[in-house]
């Protein structure tokens, strides 16, 4: 069955430290994946999305076949990061594809 | 924002009531999808459209109907609201080149007494 685990409910870590959220993944096919975030108060929005390799804020994920990790990652974390941090799988079948989520892993970064 | 809005925005509504939330968009994109997200969950798809009059179920999709008429207009249905359906709804859109990015709404908060 095609899930994502988001092992951590909450993280939290100082300013200046680096962050890891972990994602992990399980699904047949090539996976496509993505982080999402939520600050207080505001809309989900897209963060990462694996096969652009980008980095935003400062942010960087890679996918790791092999362990079936998508993790996010940021060297030295601001307090302007916290915010809630969703994992999510691209599932194809049916009639389209969708996103499955995990369950989301808060962040907060104490100053 | 990507042109979404969603209405009510806060909406409490008692037990057996049928309650109808709205999605709206601006952008002419062909995908809109219905979330709720609750502690615990994260996010899970209720029902999604493909098109006008285009539609199918999510992983919770029992007790909700959806409706889309036009393209800009996605409508979530409660046929008689339950208080297992006190949660924070989100729609989102996609214009499909990339399904799974999608553009969120800014939410409806739902709850049933």
């Amino acid at each position: 069955a095609q899930r994502v685990t988001q092992p951590e409910k909450l993280l939290s870590v100082f300013k200046g430290a680096p962050v890891e959220l972990k994602c992990n993944y399980s699904y047949s096919g090539s996976p496509e994946l993505f982080w999402y975030v939520q600050y207080s108060r505001q809309r989900l929005q897209l963060l990462l999305r694996h096969i652009s390799r980008e980095s935003i804020k400062g942010f960087t994920a890679d996918l790791n076949k092999g362990e079936t990790s998508f993790h996010l990652k940021k060297p030295f974390a601001q307090e302007e990061d916290s915010a809630m941090y969703y994992c999510a799988l691209m599932r194809y079948g049916g009639s389209q594809g969708n996103l499955i989520f995990g369950k989301g892993t808060k962040l907060s970064v104490k100053p | 924002d990507a042109g979404i809005t969603q209405s009510p925005r806060h909406k409490v509504t008692e037990t057996g009531t049928p309650v109808t939330l709205r999605c709206h968009q601006t952008e002419n994109h062909r995908y809109m999808y219905w979330y709720r997200q609750d502690p615990g969950h994260g996010l899970r798809l209720i029902h999604y459209s493909y098109g006008v009059k285009d539609t199918d179920k999510g992983e919770v999709s029992d007790g909700y109907s959806v409706s889309r008429s036009k393209t800009e207009d996605f409508l979530l249905t409660l046929e008689s609201a339950t208080s297992s359906q006190t949660s924070v709804y989100f729609c989102a859109i996609s214009e499909g080149i990339i399904p799974g990015e999608q553009y969120f709404g800014p939410g409806t908060r739902l709850t049933v007494t």
